[in-house]
């Protein structure tokens, strides 16, 4: 039962275009959404995040917006960078439970070209 | 400010042996997490710990998995015997979190151990 879908296994994107990642939630009870960054041989990096009271959330080049009524996030990368390589993770929380534990989807490998 | 420490960063081990991963959270993080992450999938949450006390280890599989947090700080994760499907990163992460608390934190994770079960 996969709660959180990130149904883009990849993405690859030219430098200083828009890199657009998606990802799809079932559980209506979720209510605090983050994205994770992860380099090879690393731990996931904090991101950016939105409760489900906005429906966007802007940090520099990085906006994430929320559509509750179709349960889907994306996360906007503008302009994409070669660094921003990596596998990016969705993840939720359940707020109904209040323990602060995350469900992840599976991840988007994102390759941004010079 | 120290991350999240974790040790050893890569194990390789036989079927039906034995394993131990430490992970020292960051300082005054009162919340601790085990995560196991398969290749392709995205992490999966194996224990939660707030100080020394478990708040969820609902997926942990308690026939060969044990963990622990001695005095709310470093913590432990065993696997007996090991099995070839355990093959994963196991990632431990923490947040200053605080069951019952409202507003949400995200959570710091370490770098991992990868181990290989052959």
């Amino acid at each position: 039962d996969q709660q959180v879908k990130q149904n883009s296994p990849s993405l690859s994107v030219q430098e200083g275009r828009i890199s657009i990642l998606n990802c799809d939630y079932t559980n209506s009870m979720f209510d605090y959404f983050l994205w994770y960054k992860k380099y090879p041989a690393e731990g996931p990096t904090f991101l950016i995040s939105i409760s489900s009271i906005k429906d966007k959330n802007e940090d520099g080049r990085f906006t994430v917006f929320l559509n509750k009524s179709a349960k889907h996030l994306s996360l906007h990368i503008v302009p994409s960078q070669p660094g921003d390589s990596a596998v990016y993770f969705c993840a939720a929380e359940d707020g109904s439970s209040n323990t602060g534990k995350l469900i992840f989807g599976q991840g988007t490998t994102l390759q941004v070209k010079p | 400010e120290a991350g999240v420490a974790q040790s050893p960063r890569y194990k390789i081990i036989e079927k039906r042996q034995s394993v131990a991963f430490w992970c020292n959270p960051i300082s005054g993080h009162a919340t601790l997490y085990w995560y196991q992450q398969i290749l392709g999938q995205g992490p999966k949450l194996l224990i939660q710990f707030q100080n020394n006390g478990v708040v969820d280890d609902s997926q942990l599989p308690k026939d060969r998995f044990s963990a622990e947090r001695l005095k709310g700080v470093d913590s432990t994760l065993k696997i007996q015997p090991a099995k070839l499907e355990d093959s994963a990163v196991y990632l431990c992460a923490s947040s200053p979190r605080r069951k019952g608390h409202a507003l949400s934190y995200e959570q710091y994770f370490g770098p991992g151990t990868r181990l290989t079960v052959t």
